[in-house]
């Protein structure tokens, strides 16, 4: 079984700075895919950004981008230019590439609660 | 991506009824899926949802409890069942709109139990 683990429960950073999210990853696959989602306060989930393993190019999406280190099993999220709309619980995700039968489950981290200040 | 809606978006509800919530998509998806979302708590996948076939329930989820429709290809519903106070929760339903490799996800609905 995959086990995605989140070591920071809660983090803050003042605006137009710059903050990184750690997550850690648990799984015996050679190929899965790693998300950021975010979930602000109205609770809507929104993804944030997607990695394939397969890939060696980190991710980014405009402000966001990550370092994906699959030896050591590490998928952190960087934020740049932090904003006061980028407040929010930040969950870090796994998939296996071939779930096979119609299952793609995605397994959460407990989350990250990032505050960010003006 | 997709424009996922849920309704109700909050209940309150007392124990022992059961409580139907539904989500709408507005593309065809082939997929969907329900999520549970605990107080404080991460999210956990409580079944897969394909149109045509009857849903796949993951560990610890049993349909008598948690029964799912999937009539067509953009609507899903969920039913809490016989409710208890532990089921309070924020229920998600989310598509493969990119692929079932790239989940989005609706609103949810906060579920309160008394």
């Amino acid at each position: 079984a995959q086990t995605v683990t989140q070591s920071q429960p809660e983090m803050s950073v003042q605006e137009a700075e710059t903050v990184t999210l750690s997550c850690t990853y648990d799984t015996s696959e050679s190929n899965y895919y790693l998300f950021w989602y975010k979930q602000p306060p109205s609770r809507q989930m929104i993804l944030v950004i997607r990695q394939e393993a397969y890939k060696q190019q980190n991710a980014t999406e405009n402000r966001f981008s990550v370092n994906f280190q699959k030896a050591a099993k590490s998928f952190s999220l960087k934020i740049s230019d932090s904003q006061l709309g980028d407040t929010a619980m930040y969950f870090c995700a796994f998939m296996k590439t071939h779930s096979g039968g119609s299952n793609y489950k995605l397994t959460f981290g407990k989350g990250t609660l990032l505050t960010v200040n003006p | 991506s997709a424009v996922i809606s849920q309704k109700p978006s909050r209940d309150i509800c007392q124990r022992g009824t059961s409580l139907t919530i539904q989500c709408q998509v507005d593309s065809q998806v082939t997929m969907m899926f329900w999520y549970r979302q605990q107080p404080g708590q991460s999210l956990t996948l409580i079944a897969t949802a394909n149109q045509g076939s009857e849903a796949t329930y993951e560990s610890g989820f049993v349909i008598d409890k948690f029964p799912i429709s999937r009539p067509n290809l953009t609507f899903s519903t969920l039913t809490v069942s016989n409710m208890s106070p532990e089921d309070s929760s924020i229920y998600l339903c989310s598509v493969g709109a990119g692929g079932p490799h790239e989940q989005f996800f609706g609103p949810g609905t906060r579920l309160t139990v008394l």
